[in-house]
């Protein structure tokens, strides 16, 4: 069975930094490409970006309100997704999801439950 | 910037059938967008129903439908029951390794 599980969620002050963490099992993470997906409170779901396996080349994307503030990364011997949040505004404030990405079919295909991130002073 | 409009909502009998779209703020979508979509109940991560256009994900019944219509994407609930009641989000590959969700539509049935 799939499993995605996010941590390290919290409060942080606008201008901070917050690293997100994402364990999974369930299916062989080095192959998997894998992306990162928020949703802020009462709003819409927004991508932030995505990472391929390193057998793919290991190209990262970004959205734009993220790019050059936020950094993807991932160990696979430890069968971890990272997002590495700096410079953190008040805007994202949001539940933030790991997903898997399906190869060849551009779809998010299992989530995981999600960290809430509250950017605050 | 490109937006991927929904409509914002739909309401459906149960039973009865309901078609929501996914369209380009500027163009037509075609299946190279490799529409999916997405429903998510409050308080919880969203669900794959299709991808591709028209493949349904695993589990996923098959009162659910993915289409091209016209110059969008397409899901349309057939047989309409009380646990679709939903919001249902749509994906667009943009190329270039970018995506975009869409604004999303609220179902009640």
């Amino acid at each position: 069975e799939v499993q995605l599980v996010e941590s390290g969620g919290g409060l942080v002050k606008p201008g901070g930094s917050l690293r997100l963490s994402c364990a999974v099992s369930g299916f062989t993470f080095s192959n998997a490409w894998m992306s990162w997906a928020r949703q802020a409170p009462g709003k819409g779901l927004e991508w932030v970006g995505r990472i391929k396996s390193k057998s793919d080349g290991g190209t990262i994307d970004y959205a734009a309100p993220v790019k050059g503030r936020f950094t993807i990364s991932r160990d696979d011997s430890k069968n971890m997704l990272y997002l590495q949040m700096n410079s953190l505004k008040t805007e994202d404030t949001a539940v933030y999801y790991c997903t898997t990405v399906k190869v060849g079919a551009a779809c998010f295909d299992s989530w995981g439950q999600g960290t809430l991130v509250t950017v605050s002073s | 910037q490109t937006v991927v409009t929904q409509e914002p909502s739909f309401s459906v009998s149960p039973g009865g059938t309901v078609t929501l779209t996914c369209g380009l703020s500027s163009g037509s979508v075609s299946t190279s967008y490799y529409p999916s979509w997405y429903q998510q109940t409050p308080g919880q991560a969203p669900r794959t129903l299709i991808y591709s256009t028209t493949t349904r994900s695993s589990g996923v019944p098959d009162r659910f439908s993915g289409s091209i219509l016209g110059n969008k994407a397409a899901l349309t609930i057939t047989g309409a029951q009380a646990d679709d009641e939903s919001d249902y989000y749509c994906v667009l590959f943009m190329g270039s390794g970018s995506y975009v969700f869409g604004t999303g539509t609220k179902v009640t049935v």
